[in-house]
């Protein structure tokens, strides 16, 4: 079948370490991929996507990082703050000509608590 | 500049019924998206609009029904509801463009709750 999934479902960390969330997916076809922040009573909120064609991406305080030879994702996050504490999506979107163009599939999701 | 807008934001009807969603695109984004959450689970895609016609379609049955309108604002319909559709509608805007859809931003989600 076709999944994207996330290896840890809950990951708690202190308040200024590194967190690295963890994502795997099945669909070999798969060309670009999405990491969303979704905070309790709110929609998902777009952190930073990769595309096949490159293996790291930076952003503000997050990195993410696309394997594509063990289907792998990962999310970092740097200094990470109490207000980082949300669930975190990865999806996985797929390329035009396919017949799932424009269709965003999602892990499960990782619970993510930071302690001050 | 107004991001992804959905109405209402929480709604409770009894099982049997229909109830229609609304949702308002980002300024500048063509394409809607729906998708169901359940709780504790990641969005599930149920279909796409793009030029008022629906493109893609997830794995939801014939009573999961929409429109886009010309302004680009779309609705979901559901019929015949059941206890199992109680979620979280999300509706997501982005850009069709090139070989691949852009960013897609996500609104605010109503909360349906079936009874």
């Amino acid at each position: 079948g076709e999944s994207v999934g996330l290896h840890l479902p809950t990951l708690s960390v202190q308040e200024g370490d590194n967190s690295i969330i963890n994502c795997a997916y099945s669909n070999s076809a798969s060309d670009y991929f999405i990491w969303y922040k979704q905070e309790s009573g709110k929609g998902p909120q777009f952190i930073i996507d990769i595309r096949s064609n490159m293996d790291k991406r930076q952003g503000q305080r997050v990195t993410v990082l696309l394997n594509k030879t063990v289907k792998h994702l990962s999310l970092q996050i740097a200094a990470t703050q109490p207000g980082d504490s949300a669930v975190y999506f990865c999806a996985e979107n797929r390329p035009a000509g396919g017949t799932s163009y424009g269709k965003l599939t999602f892990g499960q999701g990782t619970i993510l608590t930071v302690h001050p | 500049d107004a991001g992804v807008t959905q109405s209402p934001t929480h709604l409770i009807k009894t099982r049997g019924q229909q109830v229609t969603l609304r949702c308002s695109p980002k300024s500048g984004h063509d394409t809607v998206s729906w998708y169901q959450q359940a709780l504790g689970q990641g969005p599930q895609f149920i279909f796409q609009y793009y030029e008022e016609e629906e493109r893609q379609r997830g794995n939801f049955p014939d009573r999961f029904s929409g429109h886009q309108f010309p302004n680009y604002s779309s609705e979901l319909n559901v019929n015949a509801l059941l206890l199992g559709d109680s979620a979280l509608y999300l509706c997501a805007s982005s850009l069709m463009g090139g070989a691949y859809n852009t960013e897609a931003f996500f609104g605010q989600g109503t909360r349906l709750t079936v009874v």
